[in-house]
Parts: structure tokens; sequence; C-alpha cells
């Protein structure tokens, strides 16, 4: 599976748009990518994920560049609750399908 | 809504015990998951399994073996738990590789 570079920390003011990037430049074609977040003392929650279109769902926005080398997870508006470690994977199917993590991006959402 | 269920929320074991921590999903998923997680470390996989009977290793499986005799369980065992397993174990589960995983609340494992 592609590694994925996350910034380790980022900060947003309650209301605004949160923006994560996410680098992925080893990518491959069958590979999707994933957003998750995890909220301090819970398990990690699914967000959104893509192949290689835009995509909205009612938590968030995924923006994937053309070439597929990284994306962008939007929060249009940001609360407090959606402080948490946000995680960008890159999944493939080989047979068998594997979710690696990495170290994601600990987003704190101030007042 | 996909439940996937951790035994215990909380084990306190001793040095040397034989561990066994359980799953259980409710959708009918073909994968099933095994992470632990460390602060300054992320979530690391340890064992994953795509059918019943079947299960490959993850990054970390030294000190771990798993079993799935059913679909929707996915067991977790530490033959001889050791300090340095101290941890949080989380179990998820998906369908297939363009749906998403649920997870487990957890389990923060510590052996004394």
């Amino acid at each position: 599976d592609a590694k994925t570079t996350q910034p380790p920390s980022m900060d947003c003011a309650e209301g605004r748009a949160a923006n994560l990037p996410c680098n992925h430049s080893t990518i491959s074609g069958n590979e999707y990518v994933y957003w998750y977040r995890q909220i301090h003392s819970q398990g990690p929650q699914y967000i959104i994920h893509g192949l290689k279109n835009n995509e909205t769902n009612e938590m968030a926005s995924l923006i994937i560049t053309e070439d597929r080398k990284s994306s962008t997870l939007i929060l249009p508006h940001a609360t407090l609750r959606d402080t948490a470690v946000y995680y960008c994977i890159v999944r493939s199917w080989s047979g068998y399908s594997t979710l690696t993590f990495g170290k994601g991006t600990m987003l704190l959402v101030s007042p | 809504d996909v439940k996937v269920t951790q035994s215990s929320r909380y084990l306190v074991k001793r040095t040397g015990e034989k561990v066994f921590l359980e799953c259980v999903q409710d959708m009918d998923h073909e994968n099933m998951f095994w992470y632990r997680q460390d602060p300054g470390l992320g979530l690391r996989l340890i064992y994953f399994s795509y059918d019943v009977k079947m299960k490959e290793k993850g990054d970390i499986p030294e000190g771990y073996s798993v079993s799935r005799e059913k679909k929707e369980r996915f067991s977790l065992i530490l033959e001889s738990a050791s300090t340095n397993q101290t941890s949080m174990y989380l179990c998820a589960s998906s369908l297939t590789e363009n749906t998403e995983a649920f997870f487990g609340q957890g389990t923060r494992l510590t052996v004394v």
C-alpha cells in the first residue's frame, strides 16, 4: 500500500473551514483514498473516501488532485467536536484488503 | 447500524498469562483487522483476515496470534503476555476494499 504524509498538527477557528492536506505521491491506480478520524479515547470513525473524483457527504468533502498524488479533506464549518486526529489512508485490493494508518494530523478547533 | 463489539473495555493481566481479546461484528463483513495503538506510534496493524480461517500478518505480528473460526468473530491471542504488550487494542471490519471500515471502541490492556 502507498504511504501517506500529513502535517502533525493544525489549528482552526470554530465556524471556519478546516482544510487537511495529505500527500500520497506513490499511489497506484487501484488504490482508494480514505479519511478517518479519532476522537480521544474512542475508536477511529470513517469520514469519506474516493478513487479519483471529488466526493462530498454530510460530514466533509474530499478533493483529490488530477494526478491523484495528493488530496484535501475539507470540514466546511468546523466545530469544537471536530477536534480529533485525522488519518489519511490509501487502500488497495490485491487479493485481500489492508488498511494501514499513518500518524495522522491532530486538528485543534478553538472557540 | 454496523456494530463492532470488543469483549472488554479495560483488562489487566499478569506477565506470562494467555490473553484472549474477542471481537464480533454483526454485518457479515469479509475483512477483519486487529490493531494496537501506542502514543507517538499511531495505529499499527497486527493481523488481518479476509475470510473464515484465513489470516495474514500485519506489520507487528510477533507475540500475537489470531483465530477466525466464524465470519463474525475475530480473536486476538497473546500466548504469553509481556509488559511491552500493554496498549490499546482496536478491532475493525469492512465489507470490501471500497467500503468503509468500522471500528470497535477498543480494549485497553495493561500487563503487570
